[in-house]
């Protein structure tokens, strides 16, 4: 049971645009940023948003993020094949003397 | 740039001990923080552990701090996992990261390669 809470599947076809949610509380997004990573079969995750809605250098616009209280959003407008991956949500969390937690993962199917 | 490069898979019997180890290069090795996540066969991310070099300021997530060991050798510039008691449960790819800190923001950048650790009798 993750800490953070996903949906497990995500589809849209080509050129659409598809919203990820990423649901936590008051001890990790709630207080702290948000950040998204991309793993594609086979590779270790990659960092796809940062601090909530910051994009490290290279990841195309297409992909942003927001965070509002205790959620927060992933957006991929104009999706492409290649975006089909799984995607997860990752926050510092203030329990527990401290802790990185993730949400379980979404699979982004591409029809 | 930062790089985190891992030792090989390993295989191990249950009740054993594994220990993964992480090359960074890039930047100061004690200013980097490097935490520990693991991933079970078609199962998400897991977090571990850290260690801050500079302090040697290590933490453990609850669910490991029995049996897990993060240790780091700045003279190799280089991070260690080491988990004991393995059961086929362990069975996953460990991944190495860079934590990174910045104004407000603490976020996973740079990620090793994964090492496949399988326990198997």
């Amino acid at each position: 049971q993750s800490v953070l809470t996903q949906p497990p599947s995500a589809s849209e076809t080509p050129g659409q645009r598809v919203t990820i949610s990423c649901s936590g509380n008051s001890s990790n997004i709630g207080s702290n940023t948000v950040n998204w990573y991309q793993q594609l079969p086979g590779t270790a995750p990659k960092l796809l948003i940062y601090s909530n809605n910051q994009r490290p250098s290279g990841v195309p616009d297409r992909f942003s993020g927001s965070k509002s209280g205790t959620s927060a959003s992933l957006v991929i407008s104009g999706l492409q094949p290649e975006d089909e991956a799984d995607y997860y949500c990752g926050a510092w969390d203030d329990s527990l003397n401290g802790r990185w937690v993730f949400g379980g993962g979404t699979k982004l199917t591409v029809l | 740039q930062v790089q985190l490069v891992q030792s090989g898979p390993e295989v191990k019997k249950p009740g054993s001990s594994v220990k993964v180890s992480c090359k960074v290069s890039g930047g100061t090795f004690r200013s980097h923080v490097i935490t520990w996540v693991r991933q079970a066969p078609g199962q998400g991310l897991e977090w571990m552990g850290r260690i801050v070099p500079v302090f040697g300021a290590v933490t453990y997530a609850q669910k490991f701090q029995a049996r897990v060991t993060i240790t780091a050798d700045e003279v190799m510039s280089t991070a260690y996992m080491e988990l004991s008691s393995l059961t086929t449960d362990d069975t996953a790819v460990y991944y190495c990261a860079r934590l990174k800190s910045e104004s407000a923001a603490l976020y996973i950048d740079y990620w090793g390669q994964g090492t496949l650790v399988t326990v198997s009798s």
